[in-house]
Protein backbone atom coordinates (compact mmCIF):
# COMPACT_ATOMS: atom_id res chain seq x y z
CA UNK A 1 0.00 0.00 0.00
CA UNK A 2 2.63 2.54 -1.35
CA UNK A 3 0.62 5.18 -2.18
CA UNK A 4 3.22 7.33 -3.44
CA UNK A 5 6.74 7.26 -3.52
CA UNK A 6 9.17 10.22 -4.71
CA UNK A 7 12.99 9.70 -4.32
CA UNK A 8 15.12 11.19 -3.52
CA UNK A 9 13.94 12.16 0.43
CA UNK A 10 17.39 14.22 0.70
CA UNK A 11 19.41 15.92 -1.90
CA UNK A 12 22.60 18.80 -1.80
CA UNK A 13 22.97 20.22 -5.14
CA UNK A 14 25.61 22.76 -6.07
CA UNK A 15 24.43 26.23 -7.82
CA UNK A 16 24.35 25.00 -11.70
CA UNK A 17 23.98 21.16 -11.52
CA UNK A 18 21.35 19.21 -12.61
CA UNK A 19 19.08 16.25 -10.70
CA UNK A 20 15.64 14.64 -11.43
CA UNK A 21 13.64 14.14 -8.55
CA UNK A 22 11.17 11.12 -9.59
CA UNK A 23 7.76 9.91 -8.09
CA UNK A 24 5.34 7.06 -8.90
CA UNK A 25 2.06 6.44 -7.75
CA UNK A 26 0.17 2.84 -7.82
CA UNK A 27 -3.50 3.99 -7.11
CA UNK A 28 -4.28 4.46 -11.15
CA UNK A 29 -4.36 7.93 -10.57
CA UNK A 30 -4.65 10.03 -13.92
CA UNK A 31 -3.76 13.28 -12.94
CA UNK A 32 -0.54 13.99 -11.11
CA UNK A 33 0.99 17.46 -9.36
CA UNK A 34 4.37 18.63 -8.04
CA UNK A 35 4.51 21.38 -5.36
CA UNK A 36 7.29 23.05 -3.12
CA UNK A 37 6.55 23.81 -0.11
CA UNK A 38 8.67 26.94 1.49
CA UNK A 39 8.44 28.68 4.72
CA UNK A 40 5.01 30.73 5.67
CA UNK A 41 3.95 30.10 1.53
CA UNK A 42 2.02 26.62 1.75
CA UNK A 43 2.08 24.22 -1.05
CA UNK A 44 2.48 26.36 -4.70
CA UNK A 45 1.86 24.30 -7.43
CA UNK A 46 4.96 23.82 -10.02
CA UNK A 47 3.28 21.59 -12.89
CA UNK A 48 0.85 19.31 -12.54
CA UNK A 49 -0.45 16.45 -15.11
CA UNK A 50 -4.18 15.81 -15.82
CA UNK A 51 -3.51 12.54 -17.37
CA UNK A 52 -0.91 10.61 -18.88
CA UNK A 53 0.31 12.59 -22.57
CA UNK A 54 -0.37 15.93 -20.94
CA UNK A 55 1.82 18.31 -18.43
CA UNK A 56 0.42 21.61 -17.75
CA UNK A 57 2.33 25.05 -15.64
CA UNK A 58 1.39 25.45 -12.76
CA UNK A 59 2.22 28.89 -10.56
CA UNK A 60 6.09 28.67 -9.96
CA UNK A 61 7.07 26.58 -13.29
CA UNK A 62 10.51 28.66 -13.80
CA UNK A 63 13.16 26.59 -13.55
CA UNK A 64 11.40 23.26 -13.81
CA UNK A 65 10.39 20.95 -16.41
CA UNK A 66 8.54 18.08 -16.07
CA UNK A 67 7.72 14.04 -17.73
CA UNK A 68 5.10 12.20 -17.46
CA UNK A 69 6.68 9.09 -18.24
CA UNK A 70 3.33 6.90 -18.15
CA UNK A 71 0.34 6.79 -16.05
CA UNK A 72 2.72 5.70 -12.84
CA UNK A 73 5.02 7.94 -13.21
CA UNK A 74 5.59 12.18 -13.06
CA UNK A 75 9.37 13.27 -12.85
CA UNK A 76 10.58 16.90 -12.21
CA UNK A 77 14.02 18.29 -13.17
CA UNK A 78 16.02 20.72 -12.32
CA UNK A 79 18.23 21.51 -15.10
CA UNK A 80 20.48 24.63 -13.78
CA UNK A 81 20.01 24.39 -9.70
CA UNK A 82 19.59 27.92 -7.92
CA UNK A 83 19.45 28.83 -4.32
CA UNK A 84 16.28 29.91 -4.71
CA UNK A 85 15.42 26.66 -5.45
CA UNK A 86 16.23 24.69 -2.11
CA UNK A 87 12.33 23.93 -0.68
CA UNK A 88 10.70 21.02 0.05
CA UNK A 89 9.17 19.41 -3.17
CA UNK A 90 6.03 16.87 -2.92
CA UNK A 91 4.53 14.75 -5.35
CA UNK A 92 0.89 14.00 -5.63
CA UNK A 93 -1.60 12.51 -7.13
CA UNK A 94 -5.32 12.30 -7.88
CA UNK A 95 -7.82 10.99 -9.72
CA UNK A 96 -9.66 12.70 -12.66
CA UNK A 97 -12.63 14.63 -11.82
CA UNK A 98 -15.30 13.62 -14.20
CA UNK A 99 -17.31 16.76 -16.32
CA UNK A 100 -19.81 18.49 -14.02
CA UNK A 101 -18.32 16.61 -10.71
CA UNK A 102 -16.86 18.45 -7.82
CA UNK A 103 -13.61 17.66 -5.81
CA UNK A 104 -11.37 14.99 -5.91
CA UNK A 105 -8.93 13.56 -2.87
CA UNK A 106 -5.02 14.45 -3.59
CA UNK A 107 -2.72 11.95 -2.21
CA UNK A 108 1.12 13.39 -1.07
CA UNK A 109 4.53 11.39 -1.21
CA UNK A 110 6.62 12.14 1.77
CA UNK A 111 8.30 15.12 0.69
CA UNK A 112 12.02 15.53 -1.15
CA UNK A 113 14.55 17.84 0.66
CA UNK A 114 16.19 19.84 -1.75
CA UNK A 115 19.31 22.40 -0.44
CA UNK A 116 21.28 24.17 -3.41
CA UNK A 117 24.55 25.99 -2.53
CA UNK B 1 -6.81 32.91 -10.55
CA UNK B 2 -7.95 31.65 -7.08
CA UNK B 3 -6.97 33.18 -3.69
CA UNK B 4 -6.95 31.39 -0.46
CA UNK B 5 -5.60 33.35 2.72
CA UNK B 6 -5.60 31.21 5.57
CA UNK B 7 -5.03 32.46 9.39
CA UNK B 8 -3.78 32.40 12.38
CA UNK B 9 -0.57 31.10 10.80
CA UNK B 10 0.33 29.55 14.49
CA UNK B 11 -1.86 28.82 17.43
CA UNK B 12 -1.47 27.56 20.53
CA UNK B 13 -4.27 25.67 22.53
CA UNK B 14 -4.45 23.75 26.10
CA UNK B 15 -5.17 20.14 25.77
CA UNK B 16 -8.95 19.58 26.28
CA UNK B 17 -9.90 23.24 24.50
CA UNK B 18 -11.08 24.05 20.81
CA UNK B 19 -8.65 25.19 18.19
CA UNK B 20 -10.55 27.28 15.03
CA UNK B 21 -8.45 28.00 11.68
CA UNK B 22 -10.37 30.05 8.99
CA UNK B 23 -9.84 30.28 5.64
CA UNK B 24 -11.20 32.91 3.01
CA UNK B 25 -11.21 32.11 -0.67
CA UNK B 26 -11.35 34.39 -3.59
CA UNK B 27 -13.36 32.05 -6.76
CA UNK B 28 -16.71 31.93 -6.62
CA UNK B 29 -16.36 28.71 -9.31
CA UNK B 30 -14.59 26.87 -6.30
CA UNK B 31 -16.61 23.83 -4.86
CA UNK B 32 -14.69 21.87 -3.14
CA UNK B 33 -12.41 22.47 0.28
CA UNK B 34 -10.06 19.86 1.68
CA UNK B 35 -8.22 19.85 4.93
CA UNK B 36 -4.71 18.53 5.08
CA UNK B 37 -2.89 17.94 8.11
CA UNK B 38 0.88 17.22 7.92
CA UNK B 39 2.98 16.29 10.94
CA UNK B 40 6.77 16.89 11.03
CA UNK B 41 8.99 15.23 7.89
CA UNK B 42 5.75 14.07 6.71
CA UNK B 43 4.13 14.49 3.59
CA UNK B 44 0.21 16.37 3.93
CA UNK B 45 -2.92 14.14 5.00
CA UNK B 46 -6.26 14.08 4.05
CA UNK B 47 -8.12 15.08 7.41
CA UNK B 48 -11.76 16.11 5.78
CA UNK B 49 -13.49 17.49 3.19
CA UNK B 50 -16.57 19.32 2.44
CA UNK B 51 -18.06 20.12 -0.95
CA UNK B 52 -20.15 23.51 -1.71
CA UNK B 53 -23.32 22.07 -1.90
CA UNK B 54 -22.98 21.05 2.25
CA UNK B 55 -22.71 23.68 4.95
CA UNK B 56 -20.95 21.73 7.83
CA UNK B 57 -19.60 18.51 7.87
CA UNK B 58 -18.42 16.56 11.20
CA UNK B 59 -16.01 13.62 11.80
CA UNK B 60 -15.61 12.87 15.14
CA UNK B 61 -13.75 15.85 16.93
CA UNK B 62 -13.27 17.44 13.65
CA UNK B 63 -16.10 19.59 12.04
CA UNK B 64 -15.39 21.71 8.84
CA UNK B 65 -17.94 24.76 7.81
CA UNK B 66 -18.54 26.79 4.76
CA UNK B 67 -20.01 29.85 4.19
CA UNK B 68 -20.28 30.82 0.40
CA UNK B 69 -21.63 33.61 0.34
CA UNK B 70 -18.66 35.04 2.24
CA UNK B 71 -16.49 32.87 0.66
CA UNK B 72 -14.93 31.32 4.06
CA UNK B 73 -14.69 28.20 5.52
CA UNK B 74 -13.45 27.12 9.08
CA UNK B 75 -11.86 23.75 10.58
CA UNK B 76 -13.07 23.38 14.01
CA UNK B 77 -11.24 20.74 16.22
CA UNK B 78 -13.03 19.72 19.68
CA UNK B 79 -11.28 18.01 22.94
CA UNK B 80 -7.65 18.90 20.98
CA UNK B 81 -4.75 16.61 22.10
CA UNK B 82 -0.99 16.87 22.01
CA UNK B 83 -1.17 14.10 19.08
CA UNK B 84 -3.19 17.15 17.14
CA UNK B 85 -0.13 19.27 17.01
CA UNK B 86 1.09 19.62 13.99
CA UNK B 87 0.82 21.81 10.46
CA UNK B 88 -3.00 22.34 8.90
CA UNK B 89 -3.68 23.82 5.50
CA UNK B 90 -7.14 24.38 3.83
CA UNK B 91 -7.33 24.25 0.11
CA UNK B 92 -9.68 25.69 -2.19
CA UNK B 93 -10.67 23.43 -6.29
CA UNK B 94 -12.47 23.81 -8.95
CA UNK B 95 -13.83 20.52 -9.70
CA UNK B 96 -13.12 20.39 -13.05
CA UNK B 97 -9.42 21.31 -13.43
CA UNK B 98 -7.86 18.98 -10.98
CA UNK B 99 -6.01 22.13 -9.28
CA UNK B 100 -6.12 22.81 -6.16
CA UNK B 101 -4.57 26.08 -4.20
CA UNK B 102 -3.34 25.79 -0.25
CA UNK B 103 -3.53 28.05 2.32
CA UNK B 104 -0.18 29.35 3.96
CA UNK B 105 -0.42 26.90 6.95
CA UNK B 106 -1.67 27.16 10.48
CA UNK B 107 0.93 25.48 13.17
CA UNK B 108 -1.31 23.91 15.61
CA UNK B 109 0.49 23.54 18.99
CA UNK B 110 -1.52 21.74 21.92
CA UNK B 111 0.23 21.42 25.87
CA UNK B 112 -0.18 19.17 27.57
Amino acid sequence: NAGVTQTPKFQVLKTGQSMTLQCAQDMNHNSMYWYRQDPGMGLRLIYYSASEGTTDKGEVPNGYNVSRLNKREFSLRLESAAPSQTSVYFCASSERIPEGHSGNTIYFGEGSWLTVV
Amino acid sequence: GENVEQHPSTLSVQEGDSAVIKCTYSDSASNYFPWYKQELGKGPQLIIDIRSNVGEKKDQRIAVTLNKTAKHFSLHITETQPEDSAVYFCAASTGNFNKFYFGSGTKLNVKP
